[in-house]
């Protein structure tokens, strides 16, 4: 299975701060990649779809660097509700994503 | 519309019980799969189905474990003899396909946690 690789935090951060969480991965093909949010006791969702280099969703951004293989999600402005763990899903070979990261976790504080 | 539907939510259970988790996709999704997770290791993929049929049944950890997909709506995965170590949430998930693009997005269920004695 491929190595992939998160800070584990957690990242503690105000309410109203950018934060960047980073995901490295080994050498691949596709260039799919999905983010998941997982609350706390609770199964991990969807948070974004990337089928390019980048999408942004609102106040969140995620970019995709293949020369230095890692995957990136930026958080601006950011809310009490965007605490949790974040998972990355980077490309995987023959676009099939199913290698999860162990999460950064994120904590907003007021 | 219904999402990911997993039993039982909650599973306590000694060592050397068998373990049977089940699990009902979402309906029209043609691939299913099966994680675990652990503090320790995270979210790891256990065996995923497409067409009910297994892809790849590698990261199953022994042949204590056994996965089965008898029809588009239904799923088990079975533990047995069920050793301590095996406590953990089993999270079963499911997608469109396996095709690539917005189909590779994949819905989790609830999850059971599995505590066994």
């Amino acid at each position: 299975r491929k190595e992939v690789e998160q800070d584990p935090g957690p990242f503690n951060v105000p309410e109203g701060a950018t934060v960047a969480f980073n995901c490295t991965y080994s050498n691949s093909a596709s260039q799919s990649f999905f983010w998941y949010r997982q609350d706390c006791r609770k199964e991990p969702k969807l948070l974004m779809s990337v089928y390019s280099s980048g999408n942004e969703d609102g106040r969140f951004t995620a970019q995709l660097n293949r020369a230095s293989q890692y995957i990136s999600l930026l958080i601006r402005d950011s809310k009490l509700s965007d605490s949790a763990t974040y998972l990355c899903v980077p490309p995987e070979g023959h676009g099939q994503n199913f290698v999860f990261g162990p999460g950064t976790r994120l904590s907003v504080l007021p | 519309d219904a999402g990911v539907i997993q039993s039982p939510r909650h599973e306590v259970t000694e060592m050397g019980q068998e373990v049977t988790l089940r699990c009902k996709p979402i309906s029209g999704h043609n691939s299913l799969f099966w994680y675990r997770q652990t503090m320790m290791r995270g979210l790891e993929l256990l065996i995923y189905f497409n067409n009910n049929v297994p892809i790849d049944d590698s990261g199953m950890p022994e042949d204590r474990f056994s996965a089965k997909m008898p029809n588009a709506s239904f799923s088990t995965l079975k533990i047995q003899p069920s050793e301590p170590r095996d406590s953990a949430v089993y999270f079963c998930a499911s997608s469109l396909s396996l095709a690539g693009g917005v189909g590779e997005t994949q819905y989790f269920g609830p999850g059971t946690r599995l505590l066994v004695l």
